[in-house]
């Protein structure tokens, strides 16, 4: 069974601009999670989407966004730019559902730079 | 607000002898606990978890512990192999209904041969 897979692996982007980074969940997982990984705040959730609705958000501002697609497959964007945005961004997946204790299981993230 | 911590930032252990880990949560809604294993430049990789409903569960050569009334978990790995050396990540999720989970910021252990 393949992993989670995210693309791209590596991104450098100038303050101001936007990312839209991909995320393709494990064959059968419908909940679909995005984290924030930096050296300063360990991993942050961001959001969970299960079966195209967002079920939970995070702490974070307005400029994050994400949605999910009805073959599971996720997209999050960051508008605006900052350089705090710096950061590795992971995408995890389980098969949800309120009657699994089910891990989440992590794509290997993509790295974003912004200068 | 840290709801879940790993108060050590790195554990140095011989090969074969114990490495245990350990986990404080402040949030009594937690209801499902996991540990993962990290190197750099790759995500997370599930290790193990635990059910609220359970104190104890084993896989292999780890065993996670769960004690609700002083809200810690450890991580027991015997016999430690230079191979387990990186960061590892105590989570928890919140009962709630989604699968959000809140991690501790992480310790890294180091497998001397």
């Amino acid at each position: 069974k393949a992993g989670v897979t995210q693309t791209p692996r590596y991104l450098i982007k100038t303050r101001g601009q936007q990312v839209t980074l991909s995320c393709s969940p494990i064959s059968g997982h419908r909940s679909v999670s995005w984290y924030q990984q930096t050296p300063g705040q360990g991993l942050q959730f961001l959001f969970e989407y299960f079966s195209e609705t967002q079920r939970n958000k995070g702490n974070f501002p307005g400029r994050f966004s994400g949605r999910q697609f009805s073959n599971s497959r996720s997209e999050m964007n960051v508008s605006t730019l900052e350089l705090g945005d710096s950061a590795l961004y992971l995408c995890a997946s389980t098969r949800g559902g309120s009657s699994y204790n089910s891990p989440l299981h992590f794509g290997n993230g993509t790295r974003l730079t912004v200068t | 607000d840290q709801q879940v911590k790993q108060n050590s930032p790195s554990l140095s252990v011989q090969e074969g002898r114990i490495s245990i880990l350990n986990c404080d949560y402040t949030n009594s809604m937690f209801d499902y606990f996991l540990w993962y294993k990290k190197y750099p430049a790759e995500g997370p990789t599930f290790l193990i978890s635990i059910s609220s409903i359970k104190d104890k569960n084993e896989d292999g050569r780890f065993t996670v512990f769960l004690n609700k009334s002083a809200k810690h978990l450890s991580l027991h790995i015997v016999p430690s192999q230079p191979g387990d050396s990186a960061v590892y990540f105590c989570a928890a999720r919140d009962q709630g209904g989604s699968e959000k989970l809140v991690f501790g910021k992480g310790m890294k252990l180091t497998v001397n041969p």
